[in-house]
């Protein structure tokens, strides 16, 4: 079973056009971060949240974390061929007794179409 | 200000060979943490180094194996390889500290490791 659900899995979708993709569990976090990874580079840290019912924004893009810090969205405005990329959402797993090692969720694999 | 780099970038074993990645953390960084990423998955923990020492694992047979240097560089080994080790082997660095900020993690561009 995996700790983080993410969906949809995929997403191609017009340039311009607005979308949100979710991140899902049935445990509570402390914090959850979400990632963007382009093809050939490593994901890189687009935002952190910590607080239920936080919502940051990153110039188009609108993250929120559940009131109960058990899920979260990322809603992107007005897509944009630079928008392409891998999505994924992480957290880090204290089941294991120790605080250290990210868990993925298998990511959303979006594409925007010029 | 250099970011992680890892090395190779690119390379291809066949099954039962042994394998060594290598990772330098971004400058200022202390803290090595290893994942692997299958083709169409999210990143998998494999392990973090620090201070030399292995502090954490994921669920990785003894297969994998690491190593932390005093400059902070690490190694990634795989023995006896098979089908399934290939993937994209991503290099974290942090910086350990309690805090605002904490557990942020610097990736790099990975090594592709294709098992014949």
């Amino acid at each position: 079973t995996q700790l983080l659900e993410q969906s949809p899995q995929f997403l191609s979708i017009q340039e311009g056009e607005n979308l949100t993709v979710y991140c899902n569990s049935s445990s509570v976090f402390s914090s959850l971060q979400w990632y963007r990874q382009e093809p050939g580079e490593g994901p890189v840290l687009l935002v952190t949240v910590v607080t239920g019912g936080e919502v940051k924004k990153l110039k188009r893009l609108t993250f929120q974390f559940g009131d109960a810090r058990k899920d979260s969205s990322l809603h992107i405005t007005a897509a944009q061929p630079g928008d392409t990329g891998l999505y994924l959402c992480a957290v880090h797993d204290y089941s294991g007794g120790g605080a250290d090692g990210l868990t993925f969720g298998k990511g959303t694999h979006l594409i925007i179409q010029p | 200000d250099a970011g992680v780099t890892q090395s190779p970038t690119h390379l291809i074993k066949t099954r039962g060979q042994q394998v060594t990645l290598r990772c330098s953390p971004k400058s200022g960084h202390d803290t090595v943490s290893w994942y692997q990423q299958a083709l169409g998955q999210g990143p998998q923990f494999i392990f973090q180094y620090y201070e030399e020492e292995e502090r954490q694992r994921g669920n990785f047979p003894d297969r994998f194996s690491g190593h932390q240097f005093p400059n902070y560089s690490s190694e990634l080994n795989v023995n006896a390889l098979l089908l399934g080790d290939s993937a994209l082997y991503l290099c974290a660095s942090s910086l350990d500290f309690s805090g605002p900020g904490a557990n942020v993690l610097t990736f790099g561009a990975g090594s592709r490791l294709t098992v014949l």
